[in-house]
Protein backbone atom coordinates (compact mmCIF):
# COMPACT_ATOMS: atom_id res chain seq x y z
CA UNK A 1 0.00 0.00 0.00
CA UNK A 2 1.22 3.44 -0.90
CA UNK A 3 0.31 5.01 2.49
CA UNK A 4 -1.71 7.97 3.54
CA UNK A 5 -1.83 9.93 0.34
CA UNK A 6 -2.82 14.03 0.49
CA UNK A 7 -2.22 16.55 -1.68
CA UNK A 8 -1.29 19.20 -2.43
CA UNK A 9 1.81 18.87 -0.53
CA UNK A 10 2.19 22.68 -0.60
CA UNK A 11 -0.60 25.33 -0.95
CA UNK A 12 -0.06 29.14 -1.14
CA UNK A 13 -2.75 31.36 -1.43
CA UNK A 14 -4.27 34.73 -0.52
CA UNK A 15 -6.37 35.77 2.16
CA UNK A 16 -10.36 35.44 1.68
CA UNK A 17 -9.35 32.50 -1.12
CA UNK A 18 -11.24 29.08 -0.82
CA UNK A 19 -8.41 26.14 -0.28
CA UNK A 20 -9.07 22.58 -0.22
CA UNK A 21 -7.00 19.68 1.32
CA UNK A 22 -7.30 15.78 0.06
CA UNK A 23 -6.78 13.06 1.48
CA UNK A 24 -7.20 9.25 0.87
CA UNK A 25 -6.35 7.08 3.73
CA UNK A 26 -4.88 3.48 3.88
CA UNK A 27 -7.33 0.85 2.17
CA UNK A 28 -9.29 -0.61 4.43
CA UNK A 29 -8.92 1.34 7.43
CA UNK A 30 -12.18 2.58 8.79
CA UNK A 31 -10.78 5.74 11.07
CA UNK A 32 -9.55 9.21 9.35
CA UNK A 33 -8.31 12.30 11.50
CA UNK A 34 -7.41 15.73 10.20
CA UNK A 35 -4.88 17.60 12.20
CA UNK A 36 -2.92 20.54 12.30
CA UNK A 37 0.54 21.70 13.47
CA UNK A 38 2.22 25.11 14.23
CA UNK A 39 4.88 26.02 16.57
CA UNK A 40 2.41 27.92 18.96
CA UNK A 41 -0.08 25.21 19.54
CA UNK A 42 1.72 21.94 18.26
CA UNK A 43 -0.71 19.33 16.95
CA UNK A 44 -4.36 19.54 17.05
CA UNK A 45 -7.08 17.06 16.38
CA UNK A 46 -9.38 19.13 14.04
CA UNK A 47 -11.69 16.44 13.26
CA UNK A 48 -12.90 12.17 13.22
CA UNK A 49 -14.41 10.11 10.81
CA UNK A 50 -15.58 6.45 11.28
CA UNK A 51 -16.79 4.72 8.51
CA UNK A 52 -17.08 8.10 6.57
CA UNK A 53 -19.39 9.62 9.42
CA UNK A 54 -17.75 12.21 11.51
CA UNK A 55 -17.76 11.21 14.97
CA UNK A 56 -15.98 14.30 16.75
CA UNK A 57 -15.41 17.65 15.54
CA UNK A 58 -15.17 19.49 18.36
CA UNK A 59 -11.34 20.59 17.36
CA UNK A 60 -12.80 22.42 14.42
CA UNK A 61 -11.46 25.95 15.04
CA UNK A 62 -14.71 27.69 13.68
CA UNK A 63 -17.08 28.02 10.61
CA UNK A 64 -15.05 28.43 8.46
CA UNK A 65 -13.56 25.13 8.51
CA UNK A 66 -15.27 21.98 6.94
CA UNK A 67 -14.39 18.51 6.58
CA UNK A 68 -15.83 15.84 4.47
CA UNK A 69 -15.71 11.91 3.48
CA UNK A 70 -18.08 11.47 0.88
CA UNK A 71 -16.55 7.52 0.47
CA UNK A 72 -14.01 5.29 2.20
CA UNK A 73 -11.56 6.41 0.11
CA UNK A 74 -11.39 10.03 -0.05
CA UNK A 75 -11.64 13.21 2.39
CA UNK A 76 -11.61 16.65 2.16
CA UNK A 77 -10.74 19.51 4.39
CA UNK A 78 -12.31 23.03 3.31
CA UNK A 79 -11.09 26.61 4.56
CA UNK A 80 -13.53 29.32 3.14
CA UNK A 81 -12.26 32.40 3.38
CA UNK A 82 -8.85 31.70 4.23
CA UNK A 83 -7.34 33.54 7.00
CA UNK A 84 -3.20 34.12 7.74
CA UNK A 85 -4.28 32.54 10.88
CA UNK A 86 -4.34 29.88 8.90
CA UNK A 87 -1.08 28.64 7.85
CA UNK A 88 0.16 25.52 9.15
CA UNK A 89 0.50 22.04 8.02
CA UNK A 90 -2.58 19.90 7.65
CA UNK A 91 -1.77 16.28 8.13
CA UNK A 92 -4.05 13.48 7.51
CA UNK A 93 -4.00 9.92 9.61
CA UNK A 94 -5.97 6.73 9.43
CA UNK A 95 -6.12 4.06 11.37
CA UNK A 96 -7.77 0.11 11.27
CA UNK A 97 -10.06 -1.62 13.52
CA UNK A 98 -8.89 -4.02 15.93
CA UNK A 99 -7.55 -4.58 19.18
CA UNK A 100 -3.85 -4.86 18.10
CA UNK A 101 -4.27 -2.31 15.46
CA UNK A 102 -6.00 0.09 17.90
CA UNK A 103 -4.70 3.75 17.77
CA UNK A 104 -1.90 2.93 15.68
CA UNK A 105 -2.61 5.74 13.10
CA UNK A 106 -0.73 6.43 10.05
CA UNK A 107 -0.19 9.73 8.58
CA UNK A 108 0.35 11.28 5.42
CA UNK A 109 3.15 13.34 4.37
CA UNK A 110 1.22 16.82 5.32
CA UNK A 111 0.11 19.46 3.22
CA UNK A 112 1.55 22.75 4.22
CA UNK A 113 -0.49 25.73 3.49
CA UNK A 114 0.80 29.12 3.51
CA UNK A 115 -2.15 31.87 3.56
CA UNK A 116 -0.58 35.25 2.64
CA UNK B 1 -9.14 15.61 31.39
CA UNK B 2 -6.57 13.25 30.05
CA UNK B 3 -3.24 14.85 28.71
CA UNK B 4 0.34 14.04 28.67
CA UNK B 5 3.21 16.56 29.68
CA UNK B 6 7.03 16.27 27.63
CA UNK B 7 8.89 18.73 29.97
CA UNK B 8 11.46 19.02 27.75
CA UNK B 9 11.34 21.20 24.57
CA UNK B 10 15.37 20.25 23.53
CA UNK B 11 17.31 16.83 24.57
CA UNK B 12 20.81 16.56 23.28
CA UNK B 13 22.64 13.30 23.54
CA UNK B 14 25.63 12.51 21.99
CA UNK B 15 26.31 9.57 19.71
CA UNK B 16 26.29 6.48 21.30
CA UNK B 17 25.28 7.12 24.71
CA UNK B 18 21.87 6.18 26.24
CA UNK B 19 18.94 8.79 25.55
CA UNK B 20 16.01 9.28 27.82
CA UNK B 21 13.20 11.15 26.45
CA UNK B 22 10.45 12.23 29.38
CA UNK B 23 6.98 11.87 29.15
CA UNK B 24 4.41 12.12 32.52
CA UNK B 25 0.34 11.94 31.93
CA UNK B 26 -2.64 12.76 34.07
CA UNK B 27 -5.03 10.14 35.11
CA UNK B 28 -8.67 9.06 35.77
CA UNK B 29 -8.05 5.56 34.55
CA UNK B 30 -5.98 2.72 33.16
CA UNK B 31 -4.57 4.59 30.69
CA UNK B 32 -3.36 3.77 26.47
CA UNK B 33 0.23 5.17 25.67
CA UNK B 34 2.22 5.77 22.83
CA UNK B 35 5.17 7.16 21.26
CA UNK B 36 5.19 8.54 18.23
CA UNK B 37 8.45 10.27 15.68
CA UNK B 38 8.21 13.22 13.21
CA UNK B 39 10.91 13.12 11.01
CA UNK B 40 11.94 16.93 9.26
CA UNK B 41 8.97 17.63 6.37
CA UNK B 42 7.15 13.99 7.39
CA UNK B 43 3.87 12.89 8.98
CA UNK B 44 4.43 10.60 12.37
CA UNK B 45 5.43 7.68 12.68
CA UNK B 46 4.59 5.09 15.35
CA UNK B 47 7.11 3.79 17.36
CA UNK B 48 5.27 1.67 19.95
CA UNK B 49 2.54 1.39 22.53
CA UNK B 50 1.53 0.53 26.32
CA UNK B 51 -2.01 -0.84 26.99
CA UNK B 52 -1.51 -3.56 29.43
CA UNK B 53 1.25 -6.26 30.80
CA UNK B 54 4.70 -5.73 31.01
CA UNK B 55 5.87 -2.57 32.04
CA UNK B 56 8.70 -2.37 29.44
CA UNK B 57 7.58 -2.06 25.96
CA UNK B 58 9.90 -2.87 23.01
CA UNK B 59 8.96 -0.72 19.75
CA UNK B 60 10.85 0.11 16.30
CA UNK B 61 14.56 1.43 15.96
CA UNK B 62 15.87 -0.06 19.14
CA UNK B 63 13.85 2.25 20.79
CA UNK B 64 12.00 0.97 24.34
CA UNK B 65 9.99 2.70 27.34
CA UNK B 66 8.96 2.30 30.42
CA UNK B 67 5.54 2.72 32.13
CA UNK B 68 5.83 3.60 35.76
CA UNK B 69 1.91 3.58 36.97
CA UNK B 70 3.71 5.34 40.72
CA UNK B 71 5.43 7.78 38.85
CA UNK B 72 2.47 8.27 35.99
CA UNK B 73 5.39 8.45 33.27
CA UNK B 74 5.97 6.57 30.23
CA UNK B 75 9.72 7.57 29.40
CA UNK B 76 11.66 6.53 26.20
CA UNK B 77 14.49 5.03 26.12
CA UNK B 78 17.23 3.80 24.19
CA UNK B 79 20.59 2.15 25.22
CA UNK B 80 23.15 3.97 22.08
CA UNK B 81 21.87 6.77 20.52
CA UNK B 82 22.55 6.99 16.74
CA UNK B 83 22.30 10.40 15.12
CA UNK B 84 19.96 9.30 12.79
CA UNK B 85 17.61 9.16 15.79
CA UNK B 86 17.56 12.71 15.66
CA UNK B 87 13.88 13.77 15.46
CA UNK B 88 10.63 15.00 17.00
CA UNK B 89 9.33 12.59 19.45
CA UNK B 90 5.57 12.83 20.64
CA UNK B 91 3.99 10.65 23.59
CA UNK B 92 0.40 10.20 23.33
CA UNK B 93 -2.80 9.34 25.51
CA UNK B 94 -5.87 7.31 25.04
CA UNK B 95 -8.43 6.69 27.10
CA UNK B 96 -10.37 4.08 25.13
CA UNK B 97 -11.66 5.59 22.30
CA UNK B 98 -9.64 6.38 18.98
CA UNK B 99 -8.38 9.44 19.64
CA UNK B 100 -5.24 10.24 21.00
CA UNK B 101 -4.17 13.74 22.92
CA UNK B 102 -0.51 14.14 22.00
CA UNK B 103 1.95 15.97 23.62
CA UNK B 104 3.64 18.85 22.85
CA UNK B 105 6.90 17.52 21.50
CA UNK B 106 10.79 16.70 22.25
CA UNK B 107 13.10 17.43 19.85
CA UNK B 108 16.12 15.45 19.87
CA UNK B 109 19.30 16.21 18.40
CA UNK B 110 22.32 13.29 18.47
CA UNK B 111 25.76 15.01 18.35
CA UNK B 112 28.17 12.97 16.25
Amino acid sequence: DAGVIQSPRHEVTEMGQEVTLRCKPISGHDYLFWYRQTMMRGLELLIYFNNNVPIDDSGMPEDRFSAKMPNASFSTLKIQPSEPRDSAVYFCASSSPGVLAKNIQYFGAGTRLSVL
Amino acid sequence: AQSVAQPEDQVNVAEGNPLTVKCTYSVSGNPYLFWYVQYPNRGLQFLLKYITGDNLVKGSYGFEAEFNKSQTSFHLKKPSALVSDSALYFCAVNFGNEKLTFGTGTRLTIIP
